[in-house]
């Protein structure tokens, strides 16, 4: 059975650095095809997706975020950090961490609870 | 790369049929048979409806299906029950491995 767990700060300040750790099970990400992808959603608003990563450790962006993430992998905890930096209000939303298997590739089918940021001063 | 584009919410009584349709472009929606579907209640994190278009995975009811005609793809839940309730998401896959999400649509049941 497939799981992912998000953890992280539930309030950042303005300017500050938010990083995330997405813990799973049930799979590993060094086995061919898997990734693990995080996607945040602002209160009552669309999904966003933010960044992917594979088990070849190929790294996937959104344009117009590129600039401020990062997405690592740690395959032997089993874990998946992001990192966002300068955070603005605006970024304040639930961010969720989403595996990629490689037969439903094209989508997320496994997802975590979610994680709640605030960020604000 | 811009949010694919979902109405705001559609509404319909049960037993009847709703189409959610999902729109993007020839970058997008339009270029690659890789559009997935959402079903998000509150408080709850989304779970796989559809991929590929118009695959189901095990353990999906049949009465969701999806479709796609250029650049527009749909999903259509039929025979529509009290538990659909909820927000749908659509997803495309954008190009050099990026992902775009559409706005959500909520759909009530009356």
């Amino acid at each position: 059975q497939i799981t992912l767990k998000e953890s992280g700060p539930t309030l950042v300040k303005p300017t500050q650095t938010l990083t995330l750790t997405c813990t799973f099970s049930g799979f590993s990400l060094s086995t061919t095809g898997v990734g693990v992808g995080w996607i945040r959603q602002p209160p009552g608003k669309a999904l966003q997706w933010l960044a992917l990563i594979y088990w070849d450790d190929d790294k996937r962006y959104s344009p117009s975020l590129k600039s401020r993430l990062t997405i690592t992998k740690d395959t032997s905890k089993n874990q998946v950090v992001l990192t966002m930096i300068n955070m603005d209000p605006v970024d304040t939303a639930t961010y969720y961490c989403a595996h990629r298997g490689p037969v439903l590739a094209s989508a997320f089918d496994i997802w975590g609870q979610g994680t709640m940021v605030t960020v604000s001063s | 790369q811009s949010a694919l584009t979902q109405p705001r919410s559609v509404s319909e009584s049960p037993g009847q049929s709703v189409t959610i349709s999902c729109t993007g472009s020839s970058t997008d929606v339009g270029h690659y048979d890789y559009v997935s579907w959402y079903q998000q209640k509150p408080g709850k994190a989304p779970k796989l409806l559809i991929y590929d278009v118009s695959e189901r995975p095990s353990g999906i009811p049949h009465r969701f299906s999806g479709s796609k005609s250029g650049n527009t793809a749909s999903l259509t839940i039929s025979g529509l029950q009290a538990e659909d309730e909820a927000d749908y998401h659509c997803c495309s896959y954008g190009g050099n491995y990026t992902r775009v999400f559409g706005g959500g649509t909520k759909v009530t049941v009356l």
